[in-house]
């Protein structure tokens, strides 16, 4: 069973500062990996799909990587914002020979970013 | 385009009430899901439906049942809603492989049993 961790629980910054959040998984085989933001009360919104053939993405400041031999993926914020604050979940996609595959999910990071 | 839309945003239910959840969205997605979000527990996936008129059990599907009837919609019903049900119920869509799989979540429905 696919087994999705995220460390840490909880991270707080001052602003400016670069970050980095860690997702690992259990299964390396996956067909792709998602990375979602979830701000207080609100749904999720993506903010990078990675497919298992690619190394890493990116989307302004916001860069993920996946290096599937070892389950882990990492998401890099640069110059981090007060509006960044929220919680990041990750999730990713088994290889399924039928369709209906499902993601599995991280329990997220919740992140603070101090003014 | 709206994207994924839920109705309603908040319900509050007795034990032993009935009510539907309405999850559209207007992208042509052939895959829908329903999930519920619990502290410490995450998200978990109820029923999902790979496309119009068919749908499938996911992890915690007891409780609930679903409907495909049109493509662009996708129902969760609660028959006798039991306080176990509180939580926050996430509606999420994403096309075929095809068209890159990107899956996109609503905004959520609270829903409280009393």
């Amino acid at each position: 069973k696919q087994e999705v961790t995220q460390i840490p629980a909880a991270l707080s910054v001052p602003e400016g500062e670069n970050l980095v959040l860690n997702c690992s998984f259990t299964d390396s085989a996956i067909y792709n990996l998602q990375w979602f933001r979830q701000d207080p009360g609100k749904g999720l919104t993506s903010l990078l799909l990675i497919q298992s053939s690619q190394r890493e993405q990116t989307s302004g400041r916001l860069n993920a990587s996946l290096d599937k031999s070892s389950g882990r993926s990492t998401l890099y914020i640069a110059a981090s914002q007060p509006g960044d604050s929220a919680t990041y979940l990750c999730a990713v996609r088994k290889v399924v020979k039928t369709s209906g595959s499902r993601l599995t999910f991280g329990e997220g990071t919740q992140l603070t970013v101090n003014p | 385009n709206a994207g994924v839309t839920q109705t309603p945003k908040f319900r509050v239910l007795k034990t032993g009430q009935s009510m539907t959840l309405l999850c559209a969205q207007d992208m042509n997605h052939e895959y829908m899901y329903w999930y519920r979000q619990d502290p410490g527990m995450g998200l978990r996936l109820i029923h999902y439906s790979v496309g119009e008129g068919t749908t499938a059990k996911g992890e915690v599907p007891d409780g609930y049942n679903v409907s495909r009837l049109k493509k662009q919609n996708f129902l969760l019903g609660l028959e006798s809603a039991a306080p176990s049900q509180t939580s926050v119920y996430f509606c999420a869509s994403r096309p075929t492989s095809a068209r890159g799989n990107e899956q996109f979540f609503g905004p959520g429905t609270r829903l409280t049993v009393l």
